[in-house]
């Protein structure tokens, strides 16, 4: 069974820092492409970045360019996401997704229970 | 980036009603859409790939069509467990984008 374990939310101040981490199960990690979506509290879907399945390819939303970078363990199973210089409209449930294929596919069939990030003073 | 644009923002509907969402996009997308159901709390589902196609496990009753900039997501026989929001996503170019979303609420 396929599973993706989101953690390492919580409250960070405005230009603070935070690492998301998902952990995955149940399949072949490094076969497939994953990303990261977020929701803003009562708002709709916003892709946040996206990485190949071997980690040489990345993709980043024009809002978190130059501050947030993802990577992955492949050796680890685990997925991440770096956030640097937070601000107040980073705010949102994170979602790791993982997609139906290892190179440029953005189907996201699978995805994580969300973490919650909340910047503010 | 190519805008993607839903209507209705929120209709409401009858259990064994007809309901089609549309989906716009600013720019030629091919077939490169997705369609989503979001229930409340909850992780996004994926229900339609490629505009047209269900994904494994989703009730026949859902549909997606289109091609090109318009796109549209019919269920047929809306069923209690269908009330959530529902979201188109583009993948033909990064950034990916989603609409911004359609909330069916049970009439």
């Amino acid at each position: 069974e396929v599973q993706l374990l989101d953690s390492g939310g919580g409250l960070v101040q405005p230009g603070g820092s935070l690492r998301l981490s998902c952990a995955a199960s149940g399949f072949t990690f490094r076969n497939y492409a994953m990303s990261w979506v977020r929701q803003a509290p009562g708002k709709g879907l916003e892709w946040v970045s996206a990485i190949s399945g071997s980690g040489d390819s990345t993709y980043y939303a024009d809002s978190v360019k130059g501050r947030f970078t993802i990577s992955r363990d492949n050796s680890n199973n685990t997925l991440y996401l770096q956030m640097n210089s937070l601000r107040a409209e980073d705010t949102a449930v994170y979602y790791c997704a993982r997609s139906t294929c290892g190179g440029d596919c953005f189907h996201l069939v699978y995805w994580g229970q969300g973490t919650l990030v909340t910047v503010s003073s | 980036d190519i805008q993607m644009t839903q209507s209705p923002s929120s209709l409401s509907a009858a259990v064994g009603d007809r309901v089609t969402i549309t989906c716009q996009a600013s720019h030629d997308i091919s077939n490169h859409l997705n369609w989503y159901q979001q229930k409340a709390g909850r992780a996004p589902n994926l229900l339609i790939y490629d505009a047209s196609n269900l994904e494994a496990g989703v009730p026949p009753r859902f549909s997606g069509s289109g091609s090109g900039t318009a796109f549209s997501l019919t269920i047929r026989g809306l069923q209690p467990e269908d009330i959530a929001t529902y979201y188109c996503q583009q993948y033909e170019n990064v950034p990916i984008t989603f609409g911004q979303g359609t909330r069916l609420d049970s009439k």
